[in-house]
């Protein structure tokens, strides 16, 4: 199965502060059609996930400008521009390249 | 609206199996996958398995040999079910429509 890896843990901030959160795989997670299927959530306490970006770099509906995603093959970065209150919870990645699909351990975003 | 939502027993004792079903609507099971995905309290999101638009299925290595995931079509409803379950199956069961929309998920607790 694939392995995700994601680093950091923990992340302290700041309101208003950038941050990025990395996503790395154990393989690559381009498929043979080209495609890279490699998603993020957020899930802030009591909620269930949110879709943050998918296949790499695309913003969710209602997704705020301030998120971005970028990568290739096995690396993967979210990038947080301008931490907001509302933004504090867990972060994950997933991979959908490889059946069994599987997620990162998540990041949680604290207020520092 | 797309909306998912879970329904299944509370609690289920050890080596039963577990039933839940995921009823949506603003779509169709026909058109779009749907996945199963769990956590456990305080822990990270576990991808369970899908269900194809097609019909067809793909499951967790770990999990495939107790697990079967299924639909009615005409009721527009997925199923999960997961036989000898053990305490560490407890956790919030969550469906998710195409890796995007998810369902507020279902507690399920294996305890005697």
């Amino acid at each position: 199965d694939v392995v995700l890896t994601q680093t950091p843990s923990t992340l302290s901030a700041t309101i208003g502060q950038s941050v990025s959160i990395s996503c790395r795989s154990s393989q690559s997670l381009l498929d043979s059609a080209g495609n890279t299927y490699l998603y993020w959530y957020l899930q802030r306490p009591g909620q269930s996930p949110q879709l943050l970006i998918y296949l790499v770099s695309n913003l969710g509906s209602g997704v705020p400008n301030r998120f971005s995603g970028s990568g290739s093959g096995t690396d993967f970065t979210l990038k947080i521009s301008g931490v907001e209150a509302e933004d504090l919870g867990v972060y994950y990645c997933m991979q959908a390249t490889h059946a069994p699909y599987t997620f990162g351990a998540g990041t949680k975003l604290e207020l520092k | 609206q797309v909306r998912l939502k879970e329904s299944g027993p509370r609690l289920v004792q050890p080596s039963q199996t577990l039933s839940v079903t995921c009823t949506v609507s603003g779509f169709s099971v026909t058109s779009y996958h749907v996945s199963w995905v769990r956590q456990p309290p305080g822990k990270g999101l576990e991808w369970v398995g899908a269900i194809w638009k097609g019909g067809s299925t793909d499951y967790n290595s770990a999990l495939k040999s107790r697990l079967s995931i299924s639909r009615d079509t005409s009721k527009n409803q997925v199923f999960l079910k997961m036989n000898s379950l053990q305490t560490d199956d407890t956790g919030t069961y969550y469906c998710v429509k195409g890796f995007a929309y998810w369902g507020q998920g279902t507690l399920v607790t294996v305890s005697s």
